[in-house]
């Protein structure tokens, strides 16, 4: 009940096209579902996050849709770009807890082709 | 500028010699995280601080110890460090992301074990 399952494990886009990686849940006291973009060598970065009150949420070329019914939610990365190239975790959490506590899923890593 | 700073960036030590990384953080959090990152995975939590409340992970080695002693700053201690345990660690704390608690991590520090 705890588990966060990513798919796919690795992707490999052309520049320009889209991204996507999904993520689907089980715990539905998850109220917090942020992505993390990670480059070699560094920390996750936090990218964009989403709560459950909402179906999709943008900011630039990332989107995230939100499946609530389905317990599942996706990343899109759109005119995706060689600088994109980077493992992405996606995680959830019971955001109204002190600790906030992420469950992290597998982690996807994408390739953009130039 | 960094809100999570951890050094050092990178360590060198030998089978069972005693190692301790170090972790600091400027948004003044009451939580901070540790984390273990093997290559090709998640960030595995070991444990957390809520103040100086520390909270171990059920699976986390006893080989592993922490120290925070004051809101700043939080140390991780490998009493005897085995091969296995050669991953980057990640020291993460709180902040405010969207209007929403969110988790900081840091850029890690790369453990290797000789």
């Amino acid at each position: 009940q705890q588990q966060v399952k990513q798919s796919p494990q690795s992707l490999i886009v052309q520049k320009g096209g889209i991204s996507i990686i999904n993520c689907a849940y089980e715990n539905t006291a998850f109220d917090y579902f942020p992505w993390y973009q990670q480059f070699p060598g560094k920390g996750p970065a936090l990218l964009i996050a989403i709560r459950p009150d909402v179906s999709e949420k943008k900011e630039g070329r990332f989107t995230i849709s939100f499946n609530k019914s389905a317990k599942q939610f996706s990343l899109h990365i759109m005119d995706s770009q060689p600088g994109d190239s980077a493992t992405y975790f996606c995680a959830a959490s019971r955001g109204s807890s002190n600790t906030g506590k992420l469950i992290f899923g597998q982690g996807t890593t994408l390739q953009v082709k130039p | 500028d960094a809100m999570v700073i951890q050094n050092p960036r990178y360590q060198v030590t030998q089978f069972g010699k005693p190692v301790t990384l170090s972790c600091s953080q400027t948004l003044n959090h009451n939580v901070m995280y540790w984390y273990q990152q093997k290559s090709s995975q998640a960030p595995k939590l070991l444990f957390h601080y809520y103040d100086k409340d520390f909270n171990n992970e059920a699976d986390t080695p006893d080989n592993f110890q922490s120290r925070r002693p004051n809101t700043s700053f939080c140390f991780l201690d490998i009493r005897s460090p085995g091969l296995g345990d050669a991953a980057m660690y990640l020291c993460a704390t709180k902040g405010t992301f969207g209007g929403t608690d969110t988790q900081y991590f840091g850029p890690g520090t790369r453990l290797t074990v000789l």
